[in-house]
């Protein structure tokens, strides 16, 4: 079976740029988690969604940080404007019980470099 | 104050040491506990769960300890291919139905 696949992989921008991040969650999964990870504060969680629906965004640093889960295969991480402190690893993970098992599913992340 | 937090180490350890690691947890209404193992520029991936009466998988213990809202895990006979970076983690009760990463302790096995 296929992992949860994000893309781009890599992503080096200028401040001001829009920026978006793909997830692909693994089929079955009906938990989907956008998490950041920085040196600085480690890994935290922006949103997460359950059955396409967001449950908790109280995560997401500001209202340049939207997410969407159109569908159950797709989900999008959007900033705009991006600016410097936005770099970071970002991962897109996904569960089939939640967080019953501690069993997240973790992509292989999109590294966001803001010139 | 962080909810979850370790010592971020490195911990440099000769091959067959054992070592152990400490994290610290400040919301008593944590559910579970879980390690997971982050190798670098890679994705993190489950290692263990933790269970009140401490549980074992091979070379890994996990122990909890509700009392002092802490959580270990210990490492014997270390090889070169533990070395990585160590997640704690927990899940609330209430609130927040998510997982609450801590920082990470990073682990380096020497030859």
């Amino acid at each position: 079976d296929a992992g949860v696949i994000q893309s781009p992989r890599h992503e080096v921008t200028e401040m001001g740029q829009e920026v978006t991040l793909r997830c692909k969650p693994i089929s079955g999964h009906d938990y989907l988690f956008w998490y950041r990870q920085t040196m600085m504060r480690g890994l935290e969680l922006l949103i997460y969604f359950n059955n396409n629906v967001p449950i908790d965004d109280s995560g997401m640093p500001e209202d340049r940080f939207s997410a969407k889960m159109p569908n159950a295969s797709f989900s999008t991480l959007k900033i705009q404007p991006s600016e410097p402190r936005d770099s970071a690893v970002y991962f897109c993970a996904s569960s089939r019980q939640g967080v019953k098992t501690g069993e997240l599913f973790f992509g292989e992340g999109s590294r966001l470099t803001v010139l | 104050r962080k909810e979850v937090e370790q010592d971020p180490g490195p911990f440099n350890v000769p091959e067959g040491a054992t070592v152990a690691f400490n994290c610290t947890y400040s919301n008593s209404a944590s559910q579970s506990f879980f390690w997971y193992r982050q190798d670098c520029r890679k994705e993190p991936k489950l290692l263990m769960s933790v269970y009140s009466s401490g549980n074992e998988d091979g070379r890994f213990t996990a122990q909890l300890n509700r009392a002092s809202q802490y959580i270990s895990l210990l490492i014997r006979d270390s090889k070169l291919s533990d070395s990585a970076t160590y997640l704690c983690v927990v899940n609330r009760a209430t609130g927040r139905r998510a997982l609450t990463f801590g920082s990470g302790t990073r682990l380096q096995v020497q030859p």
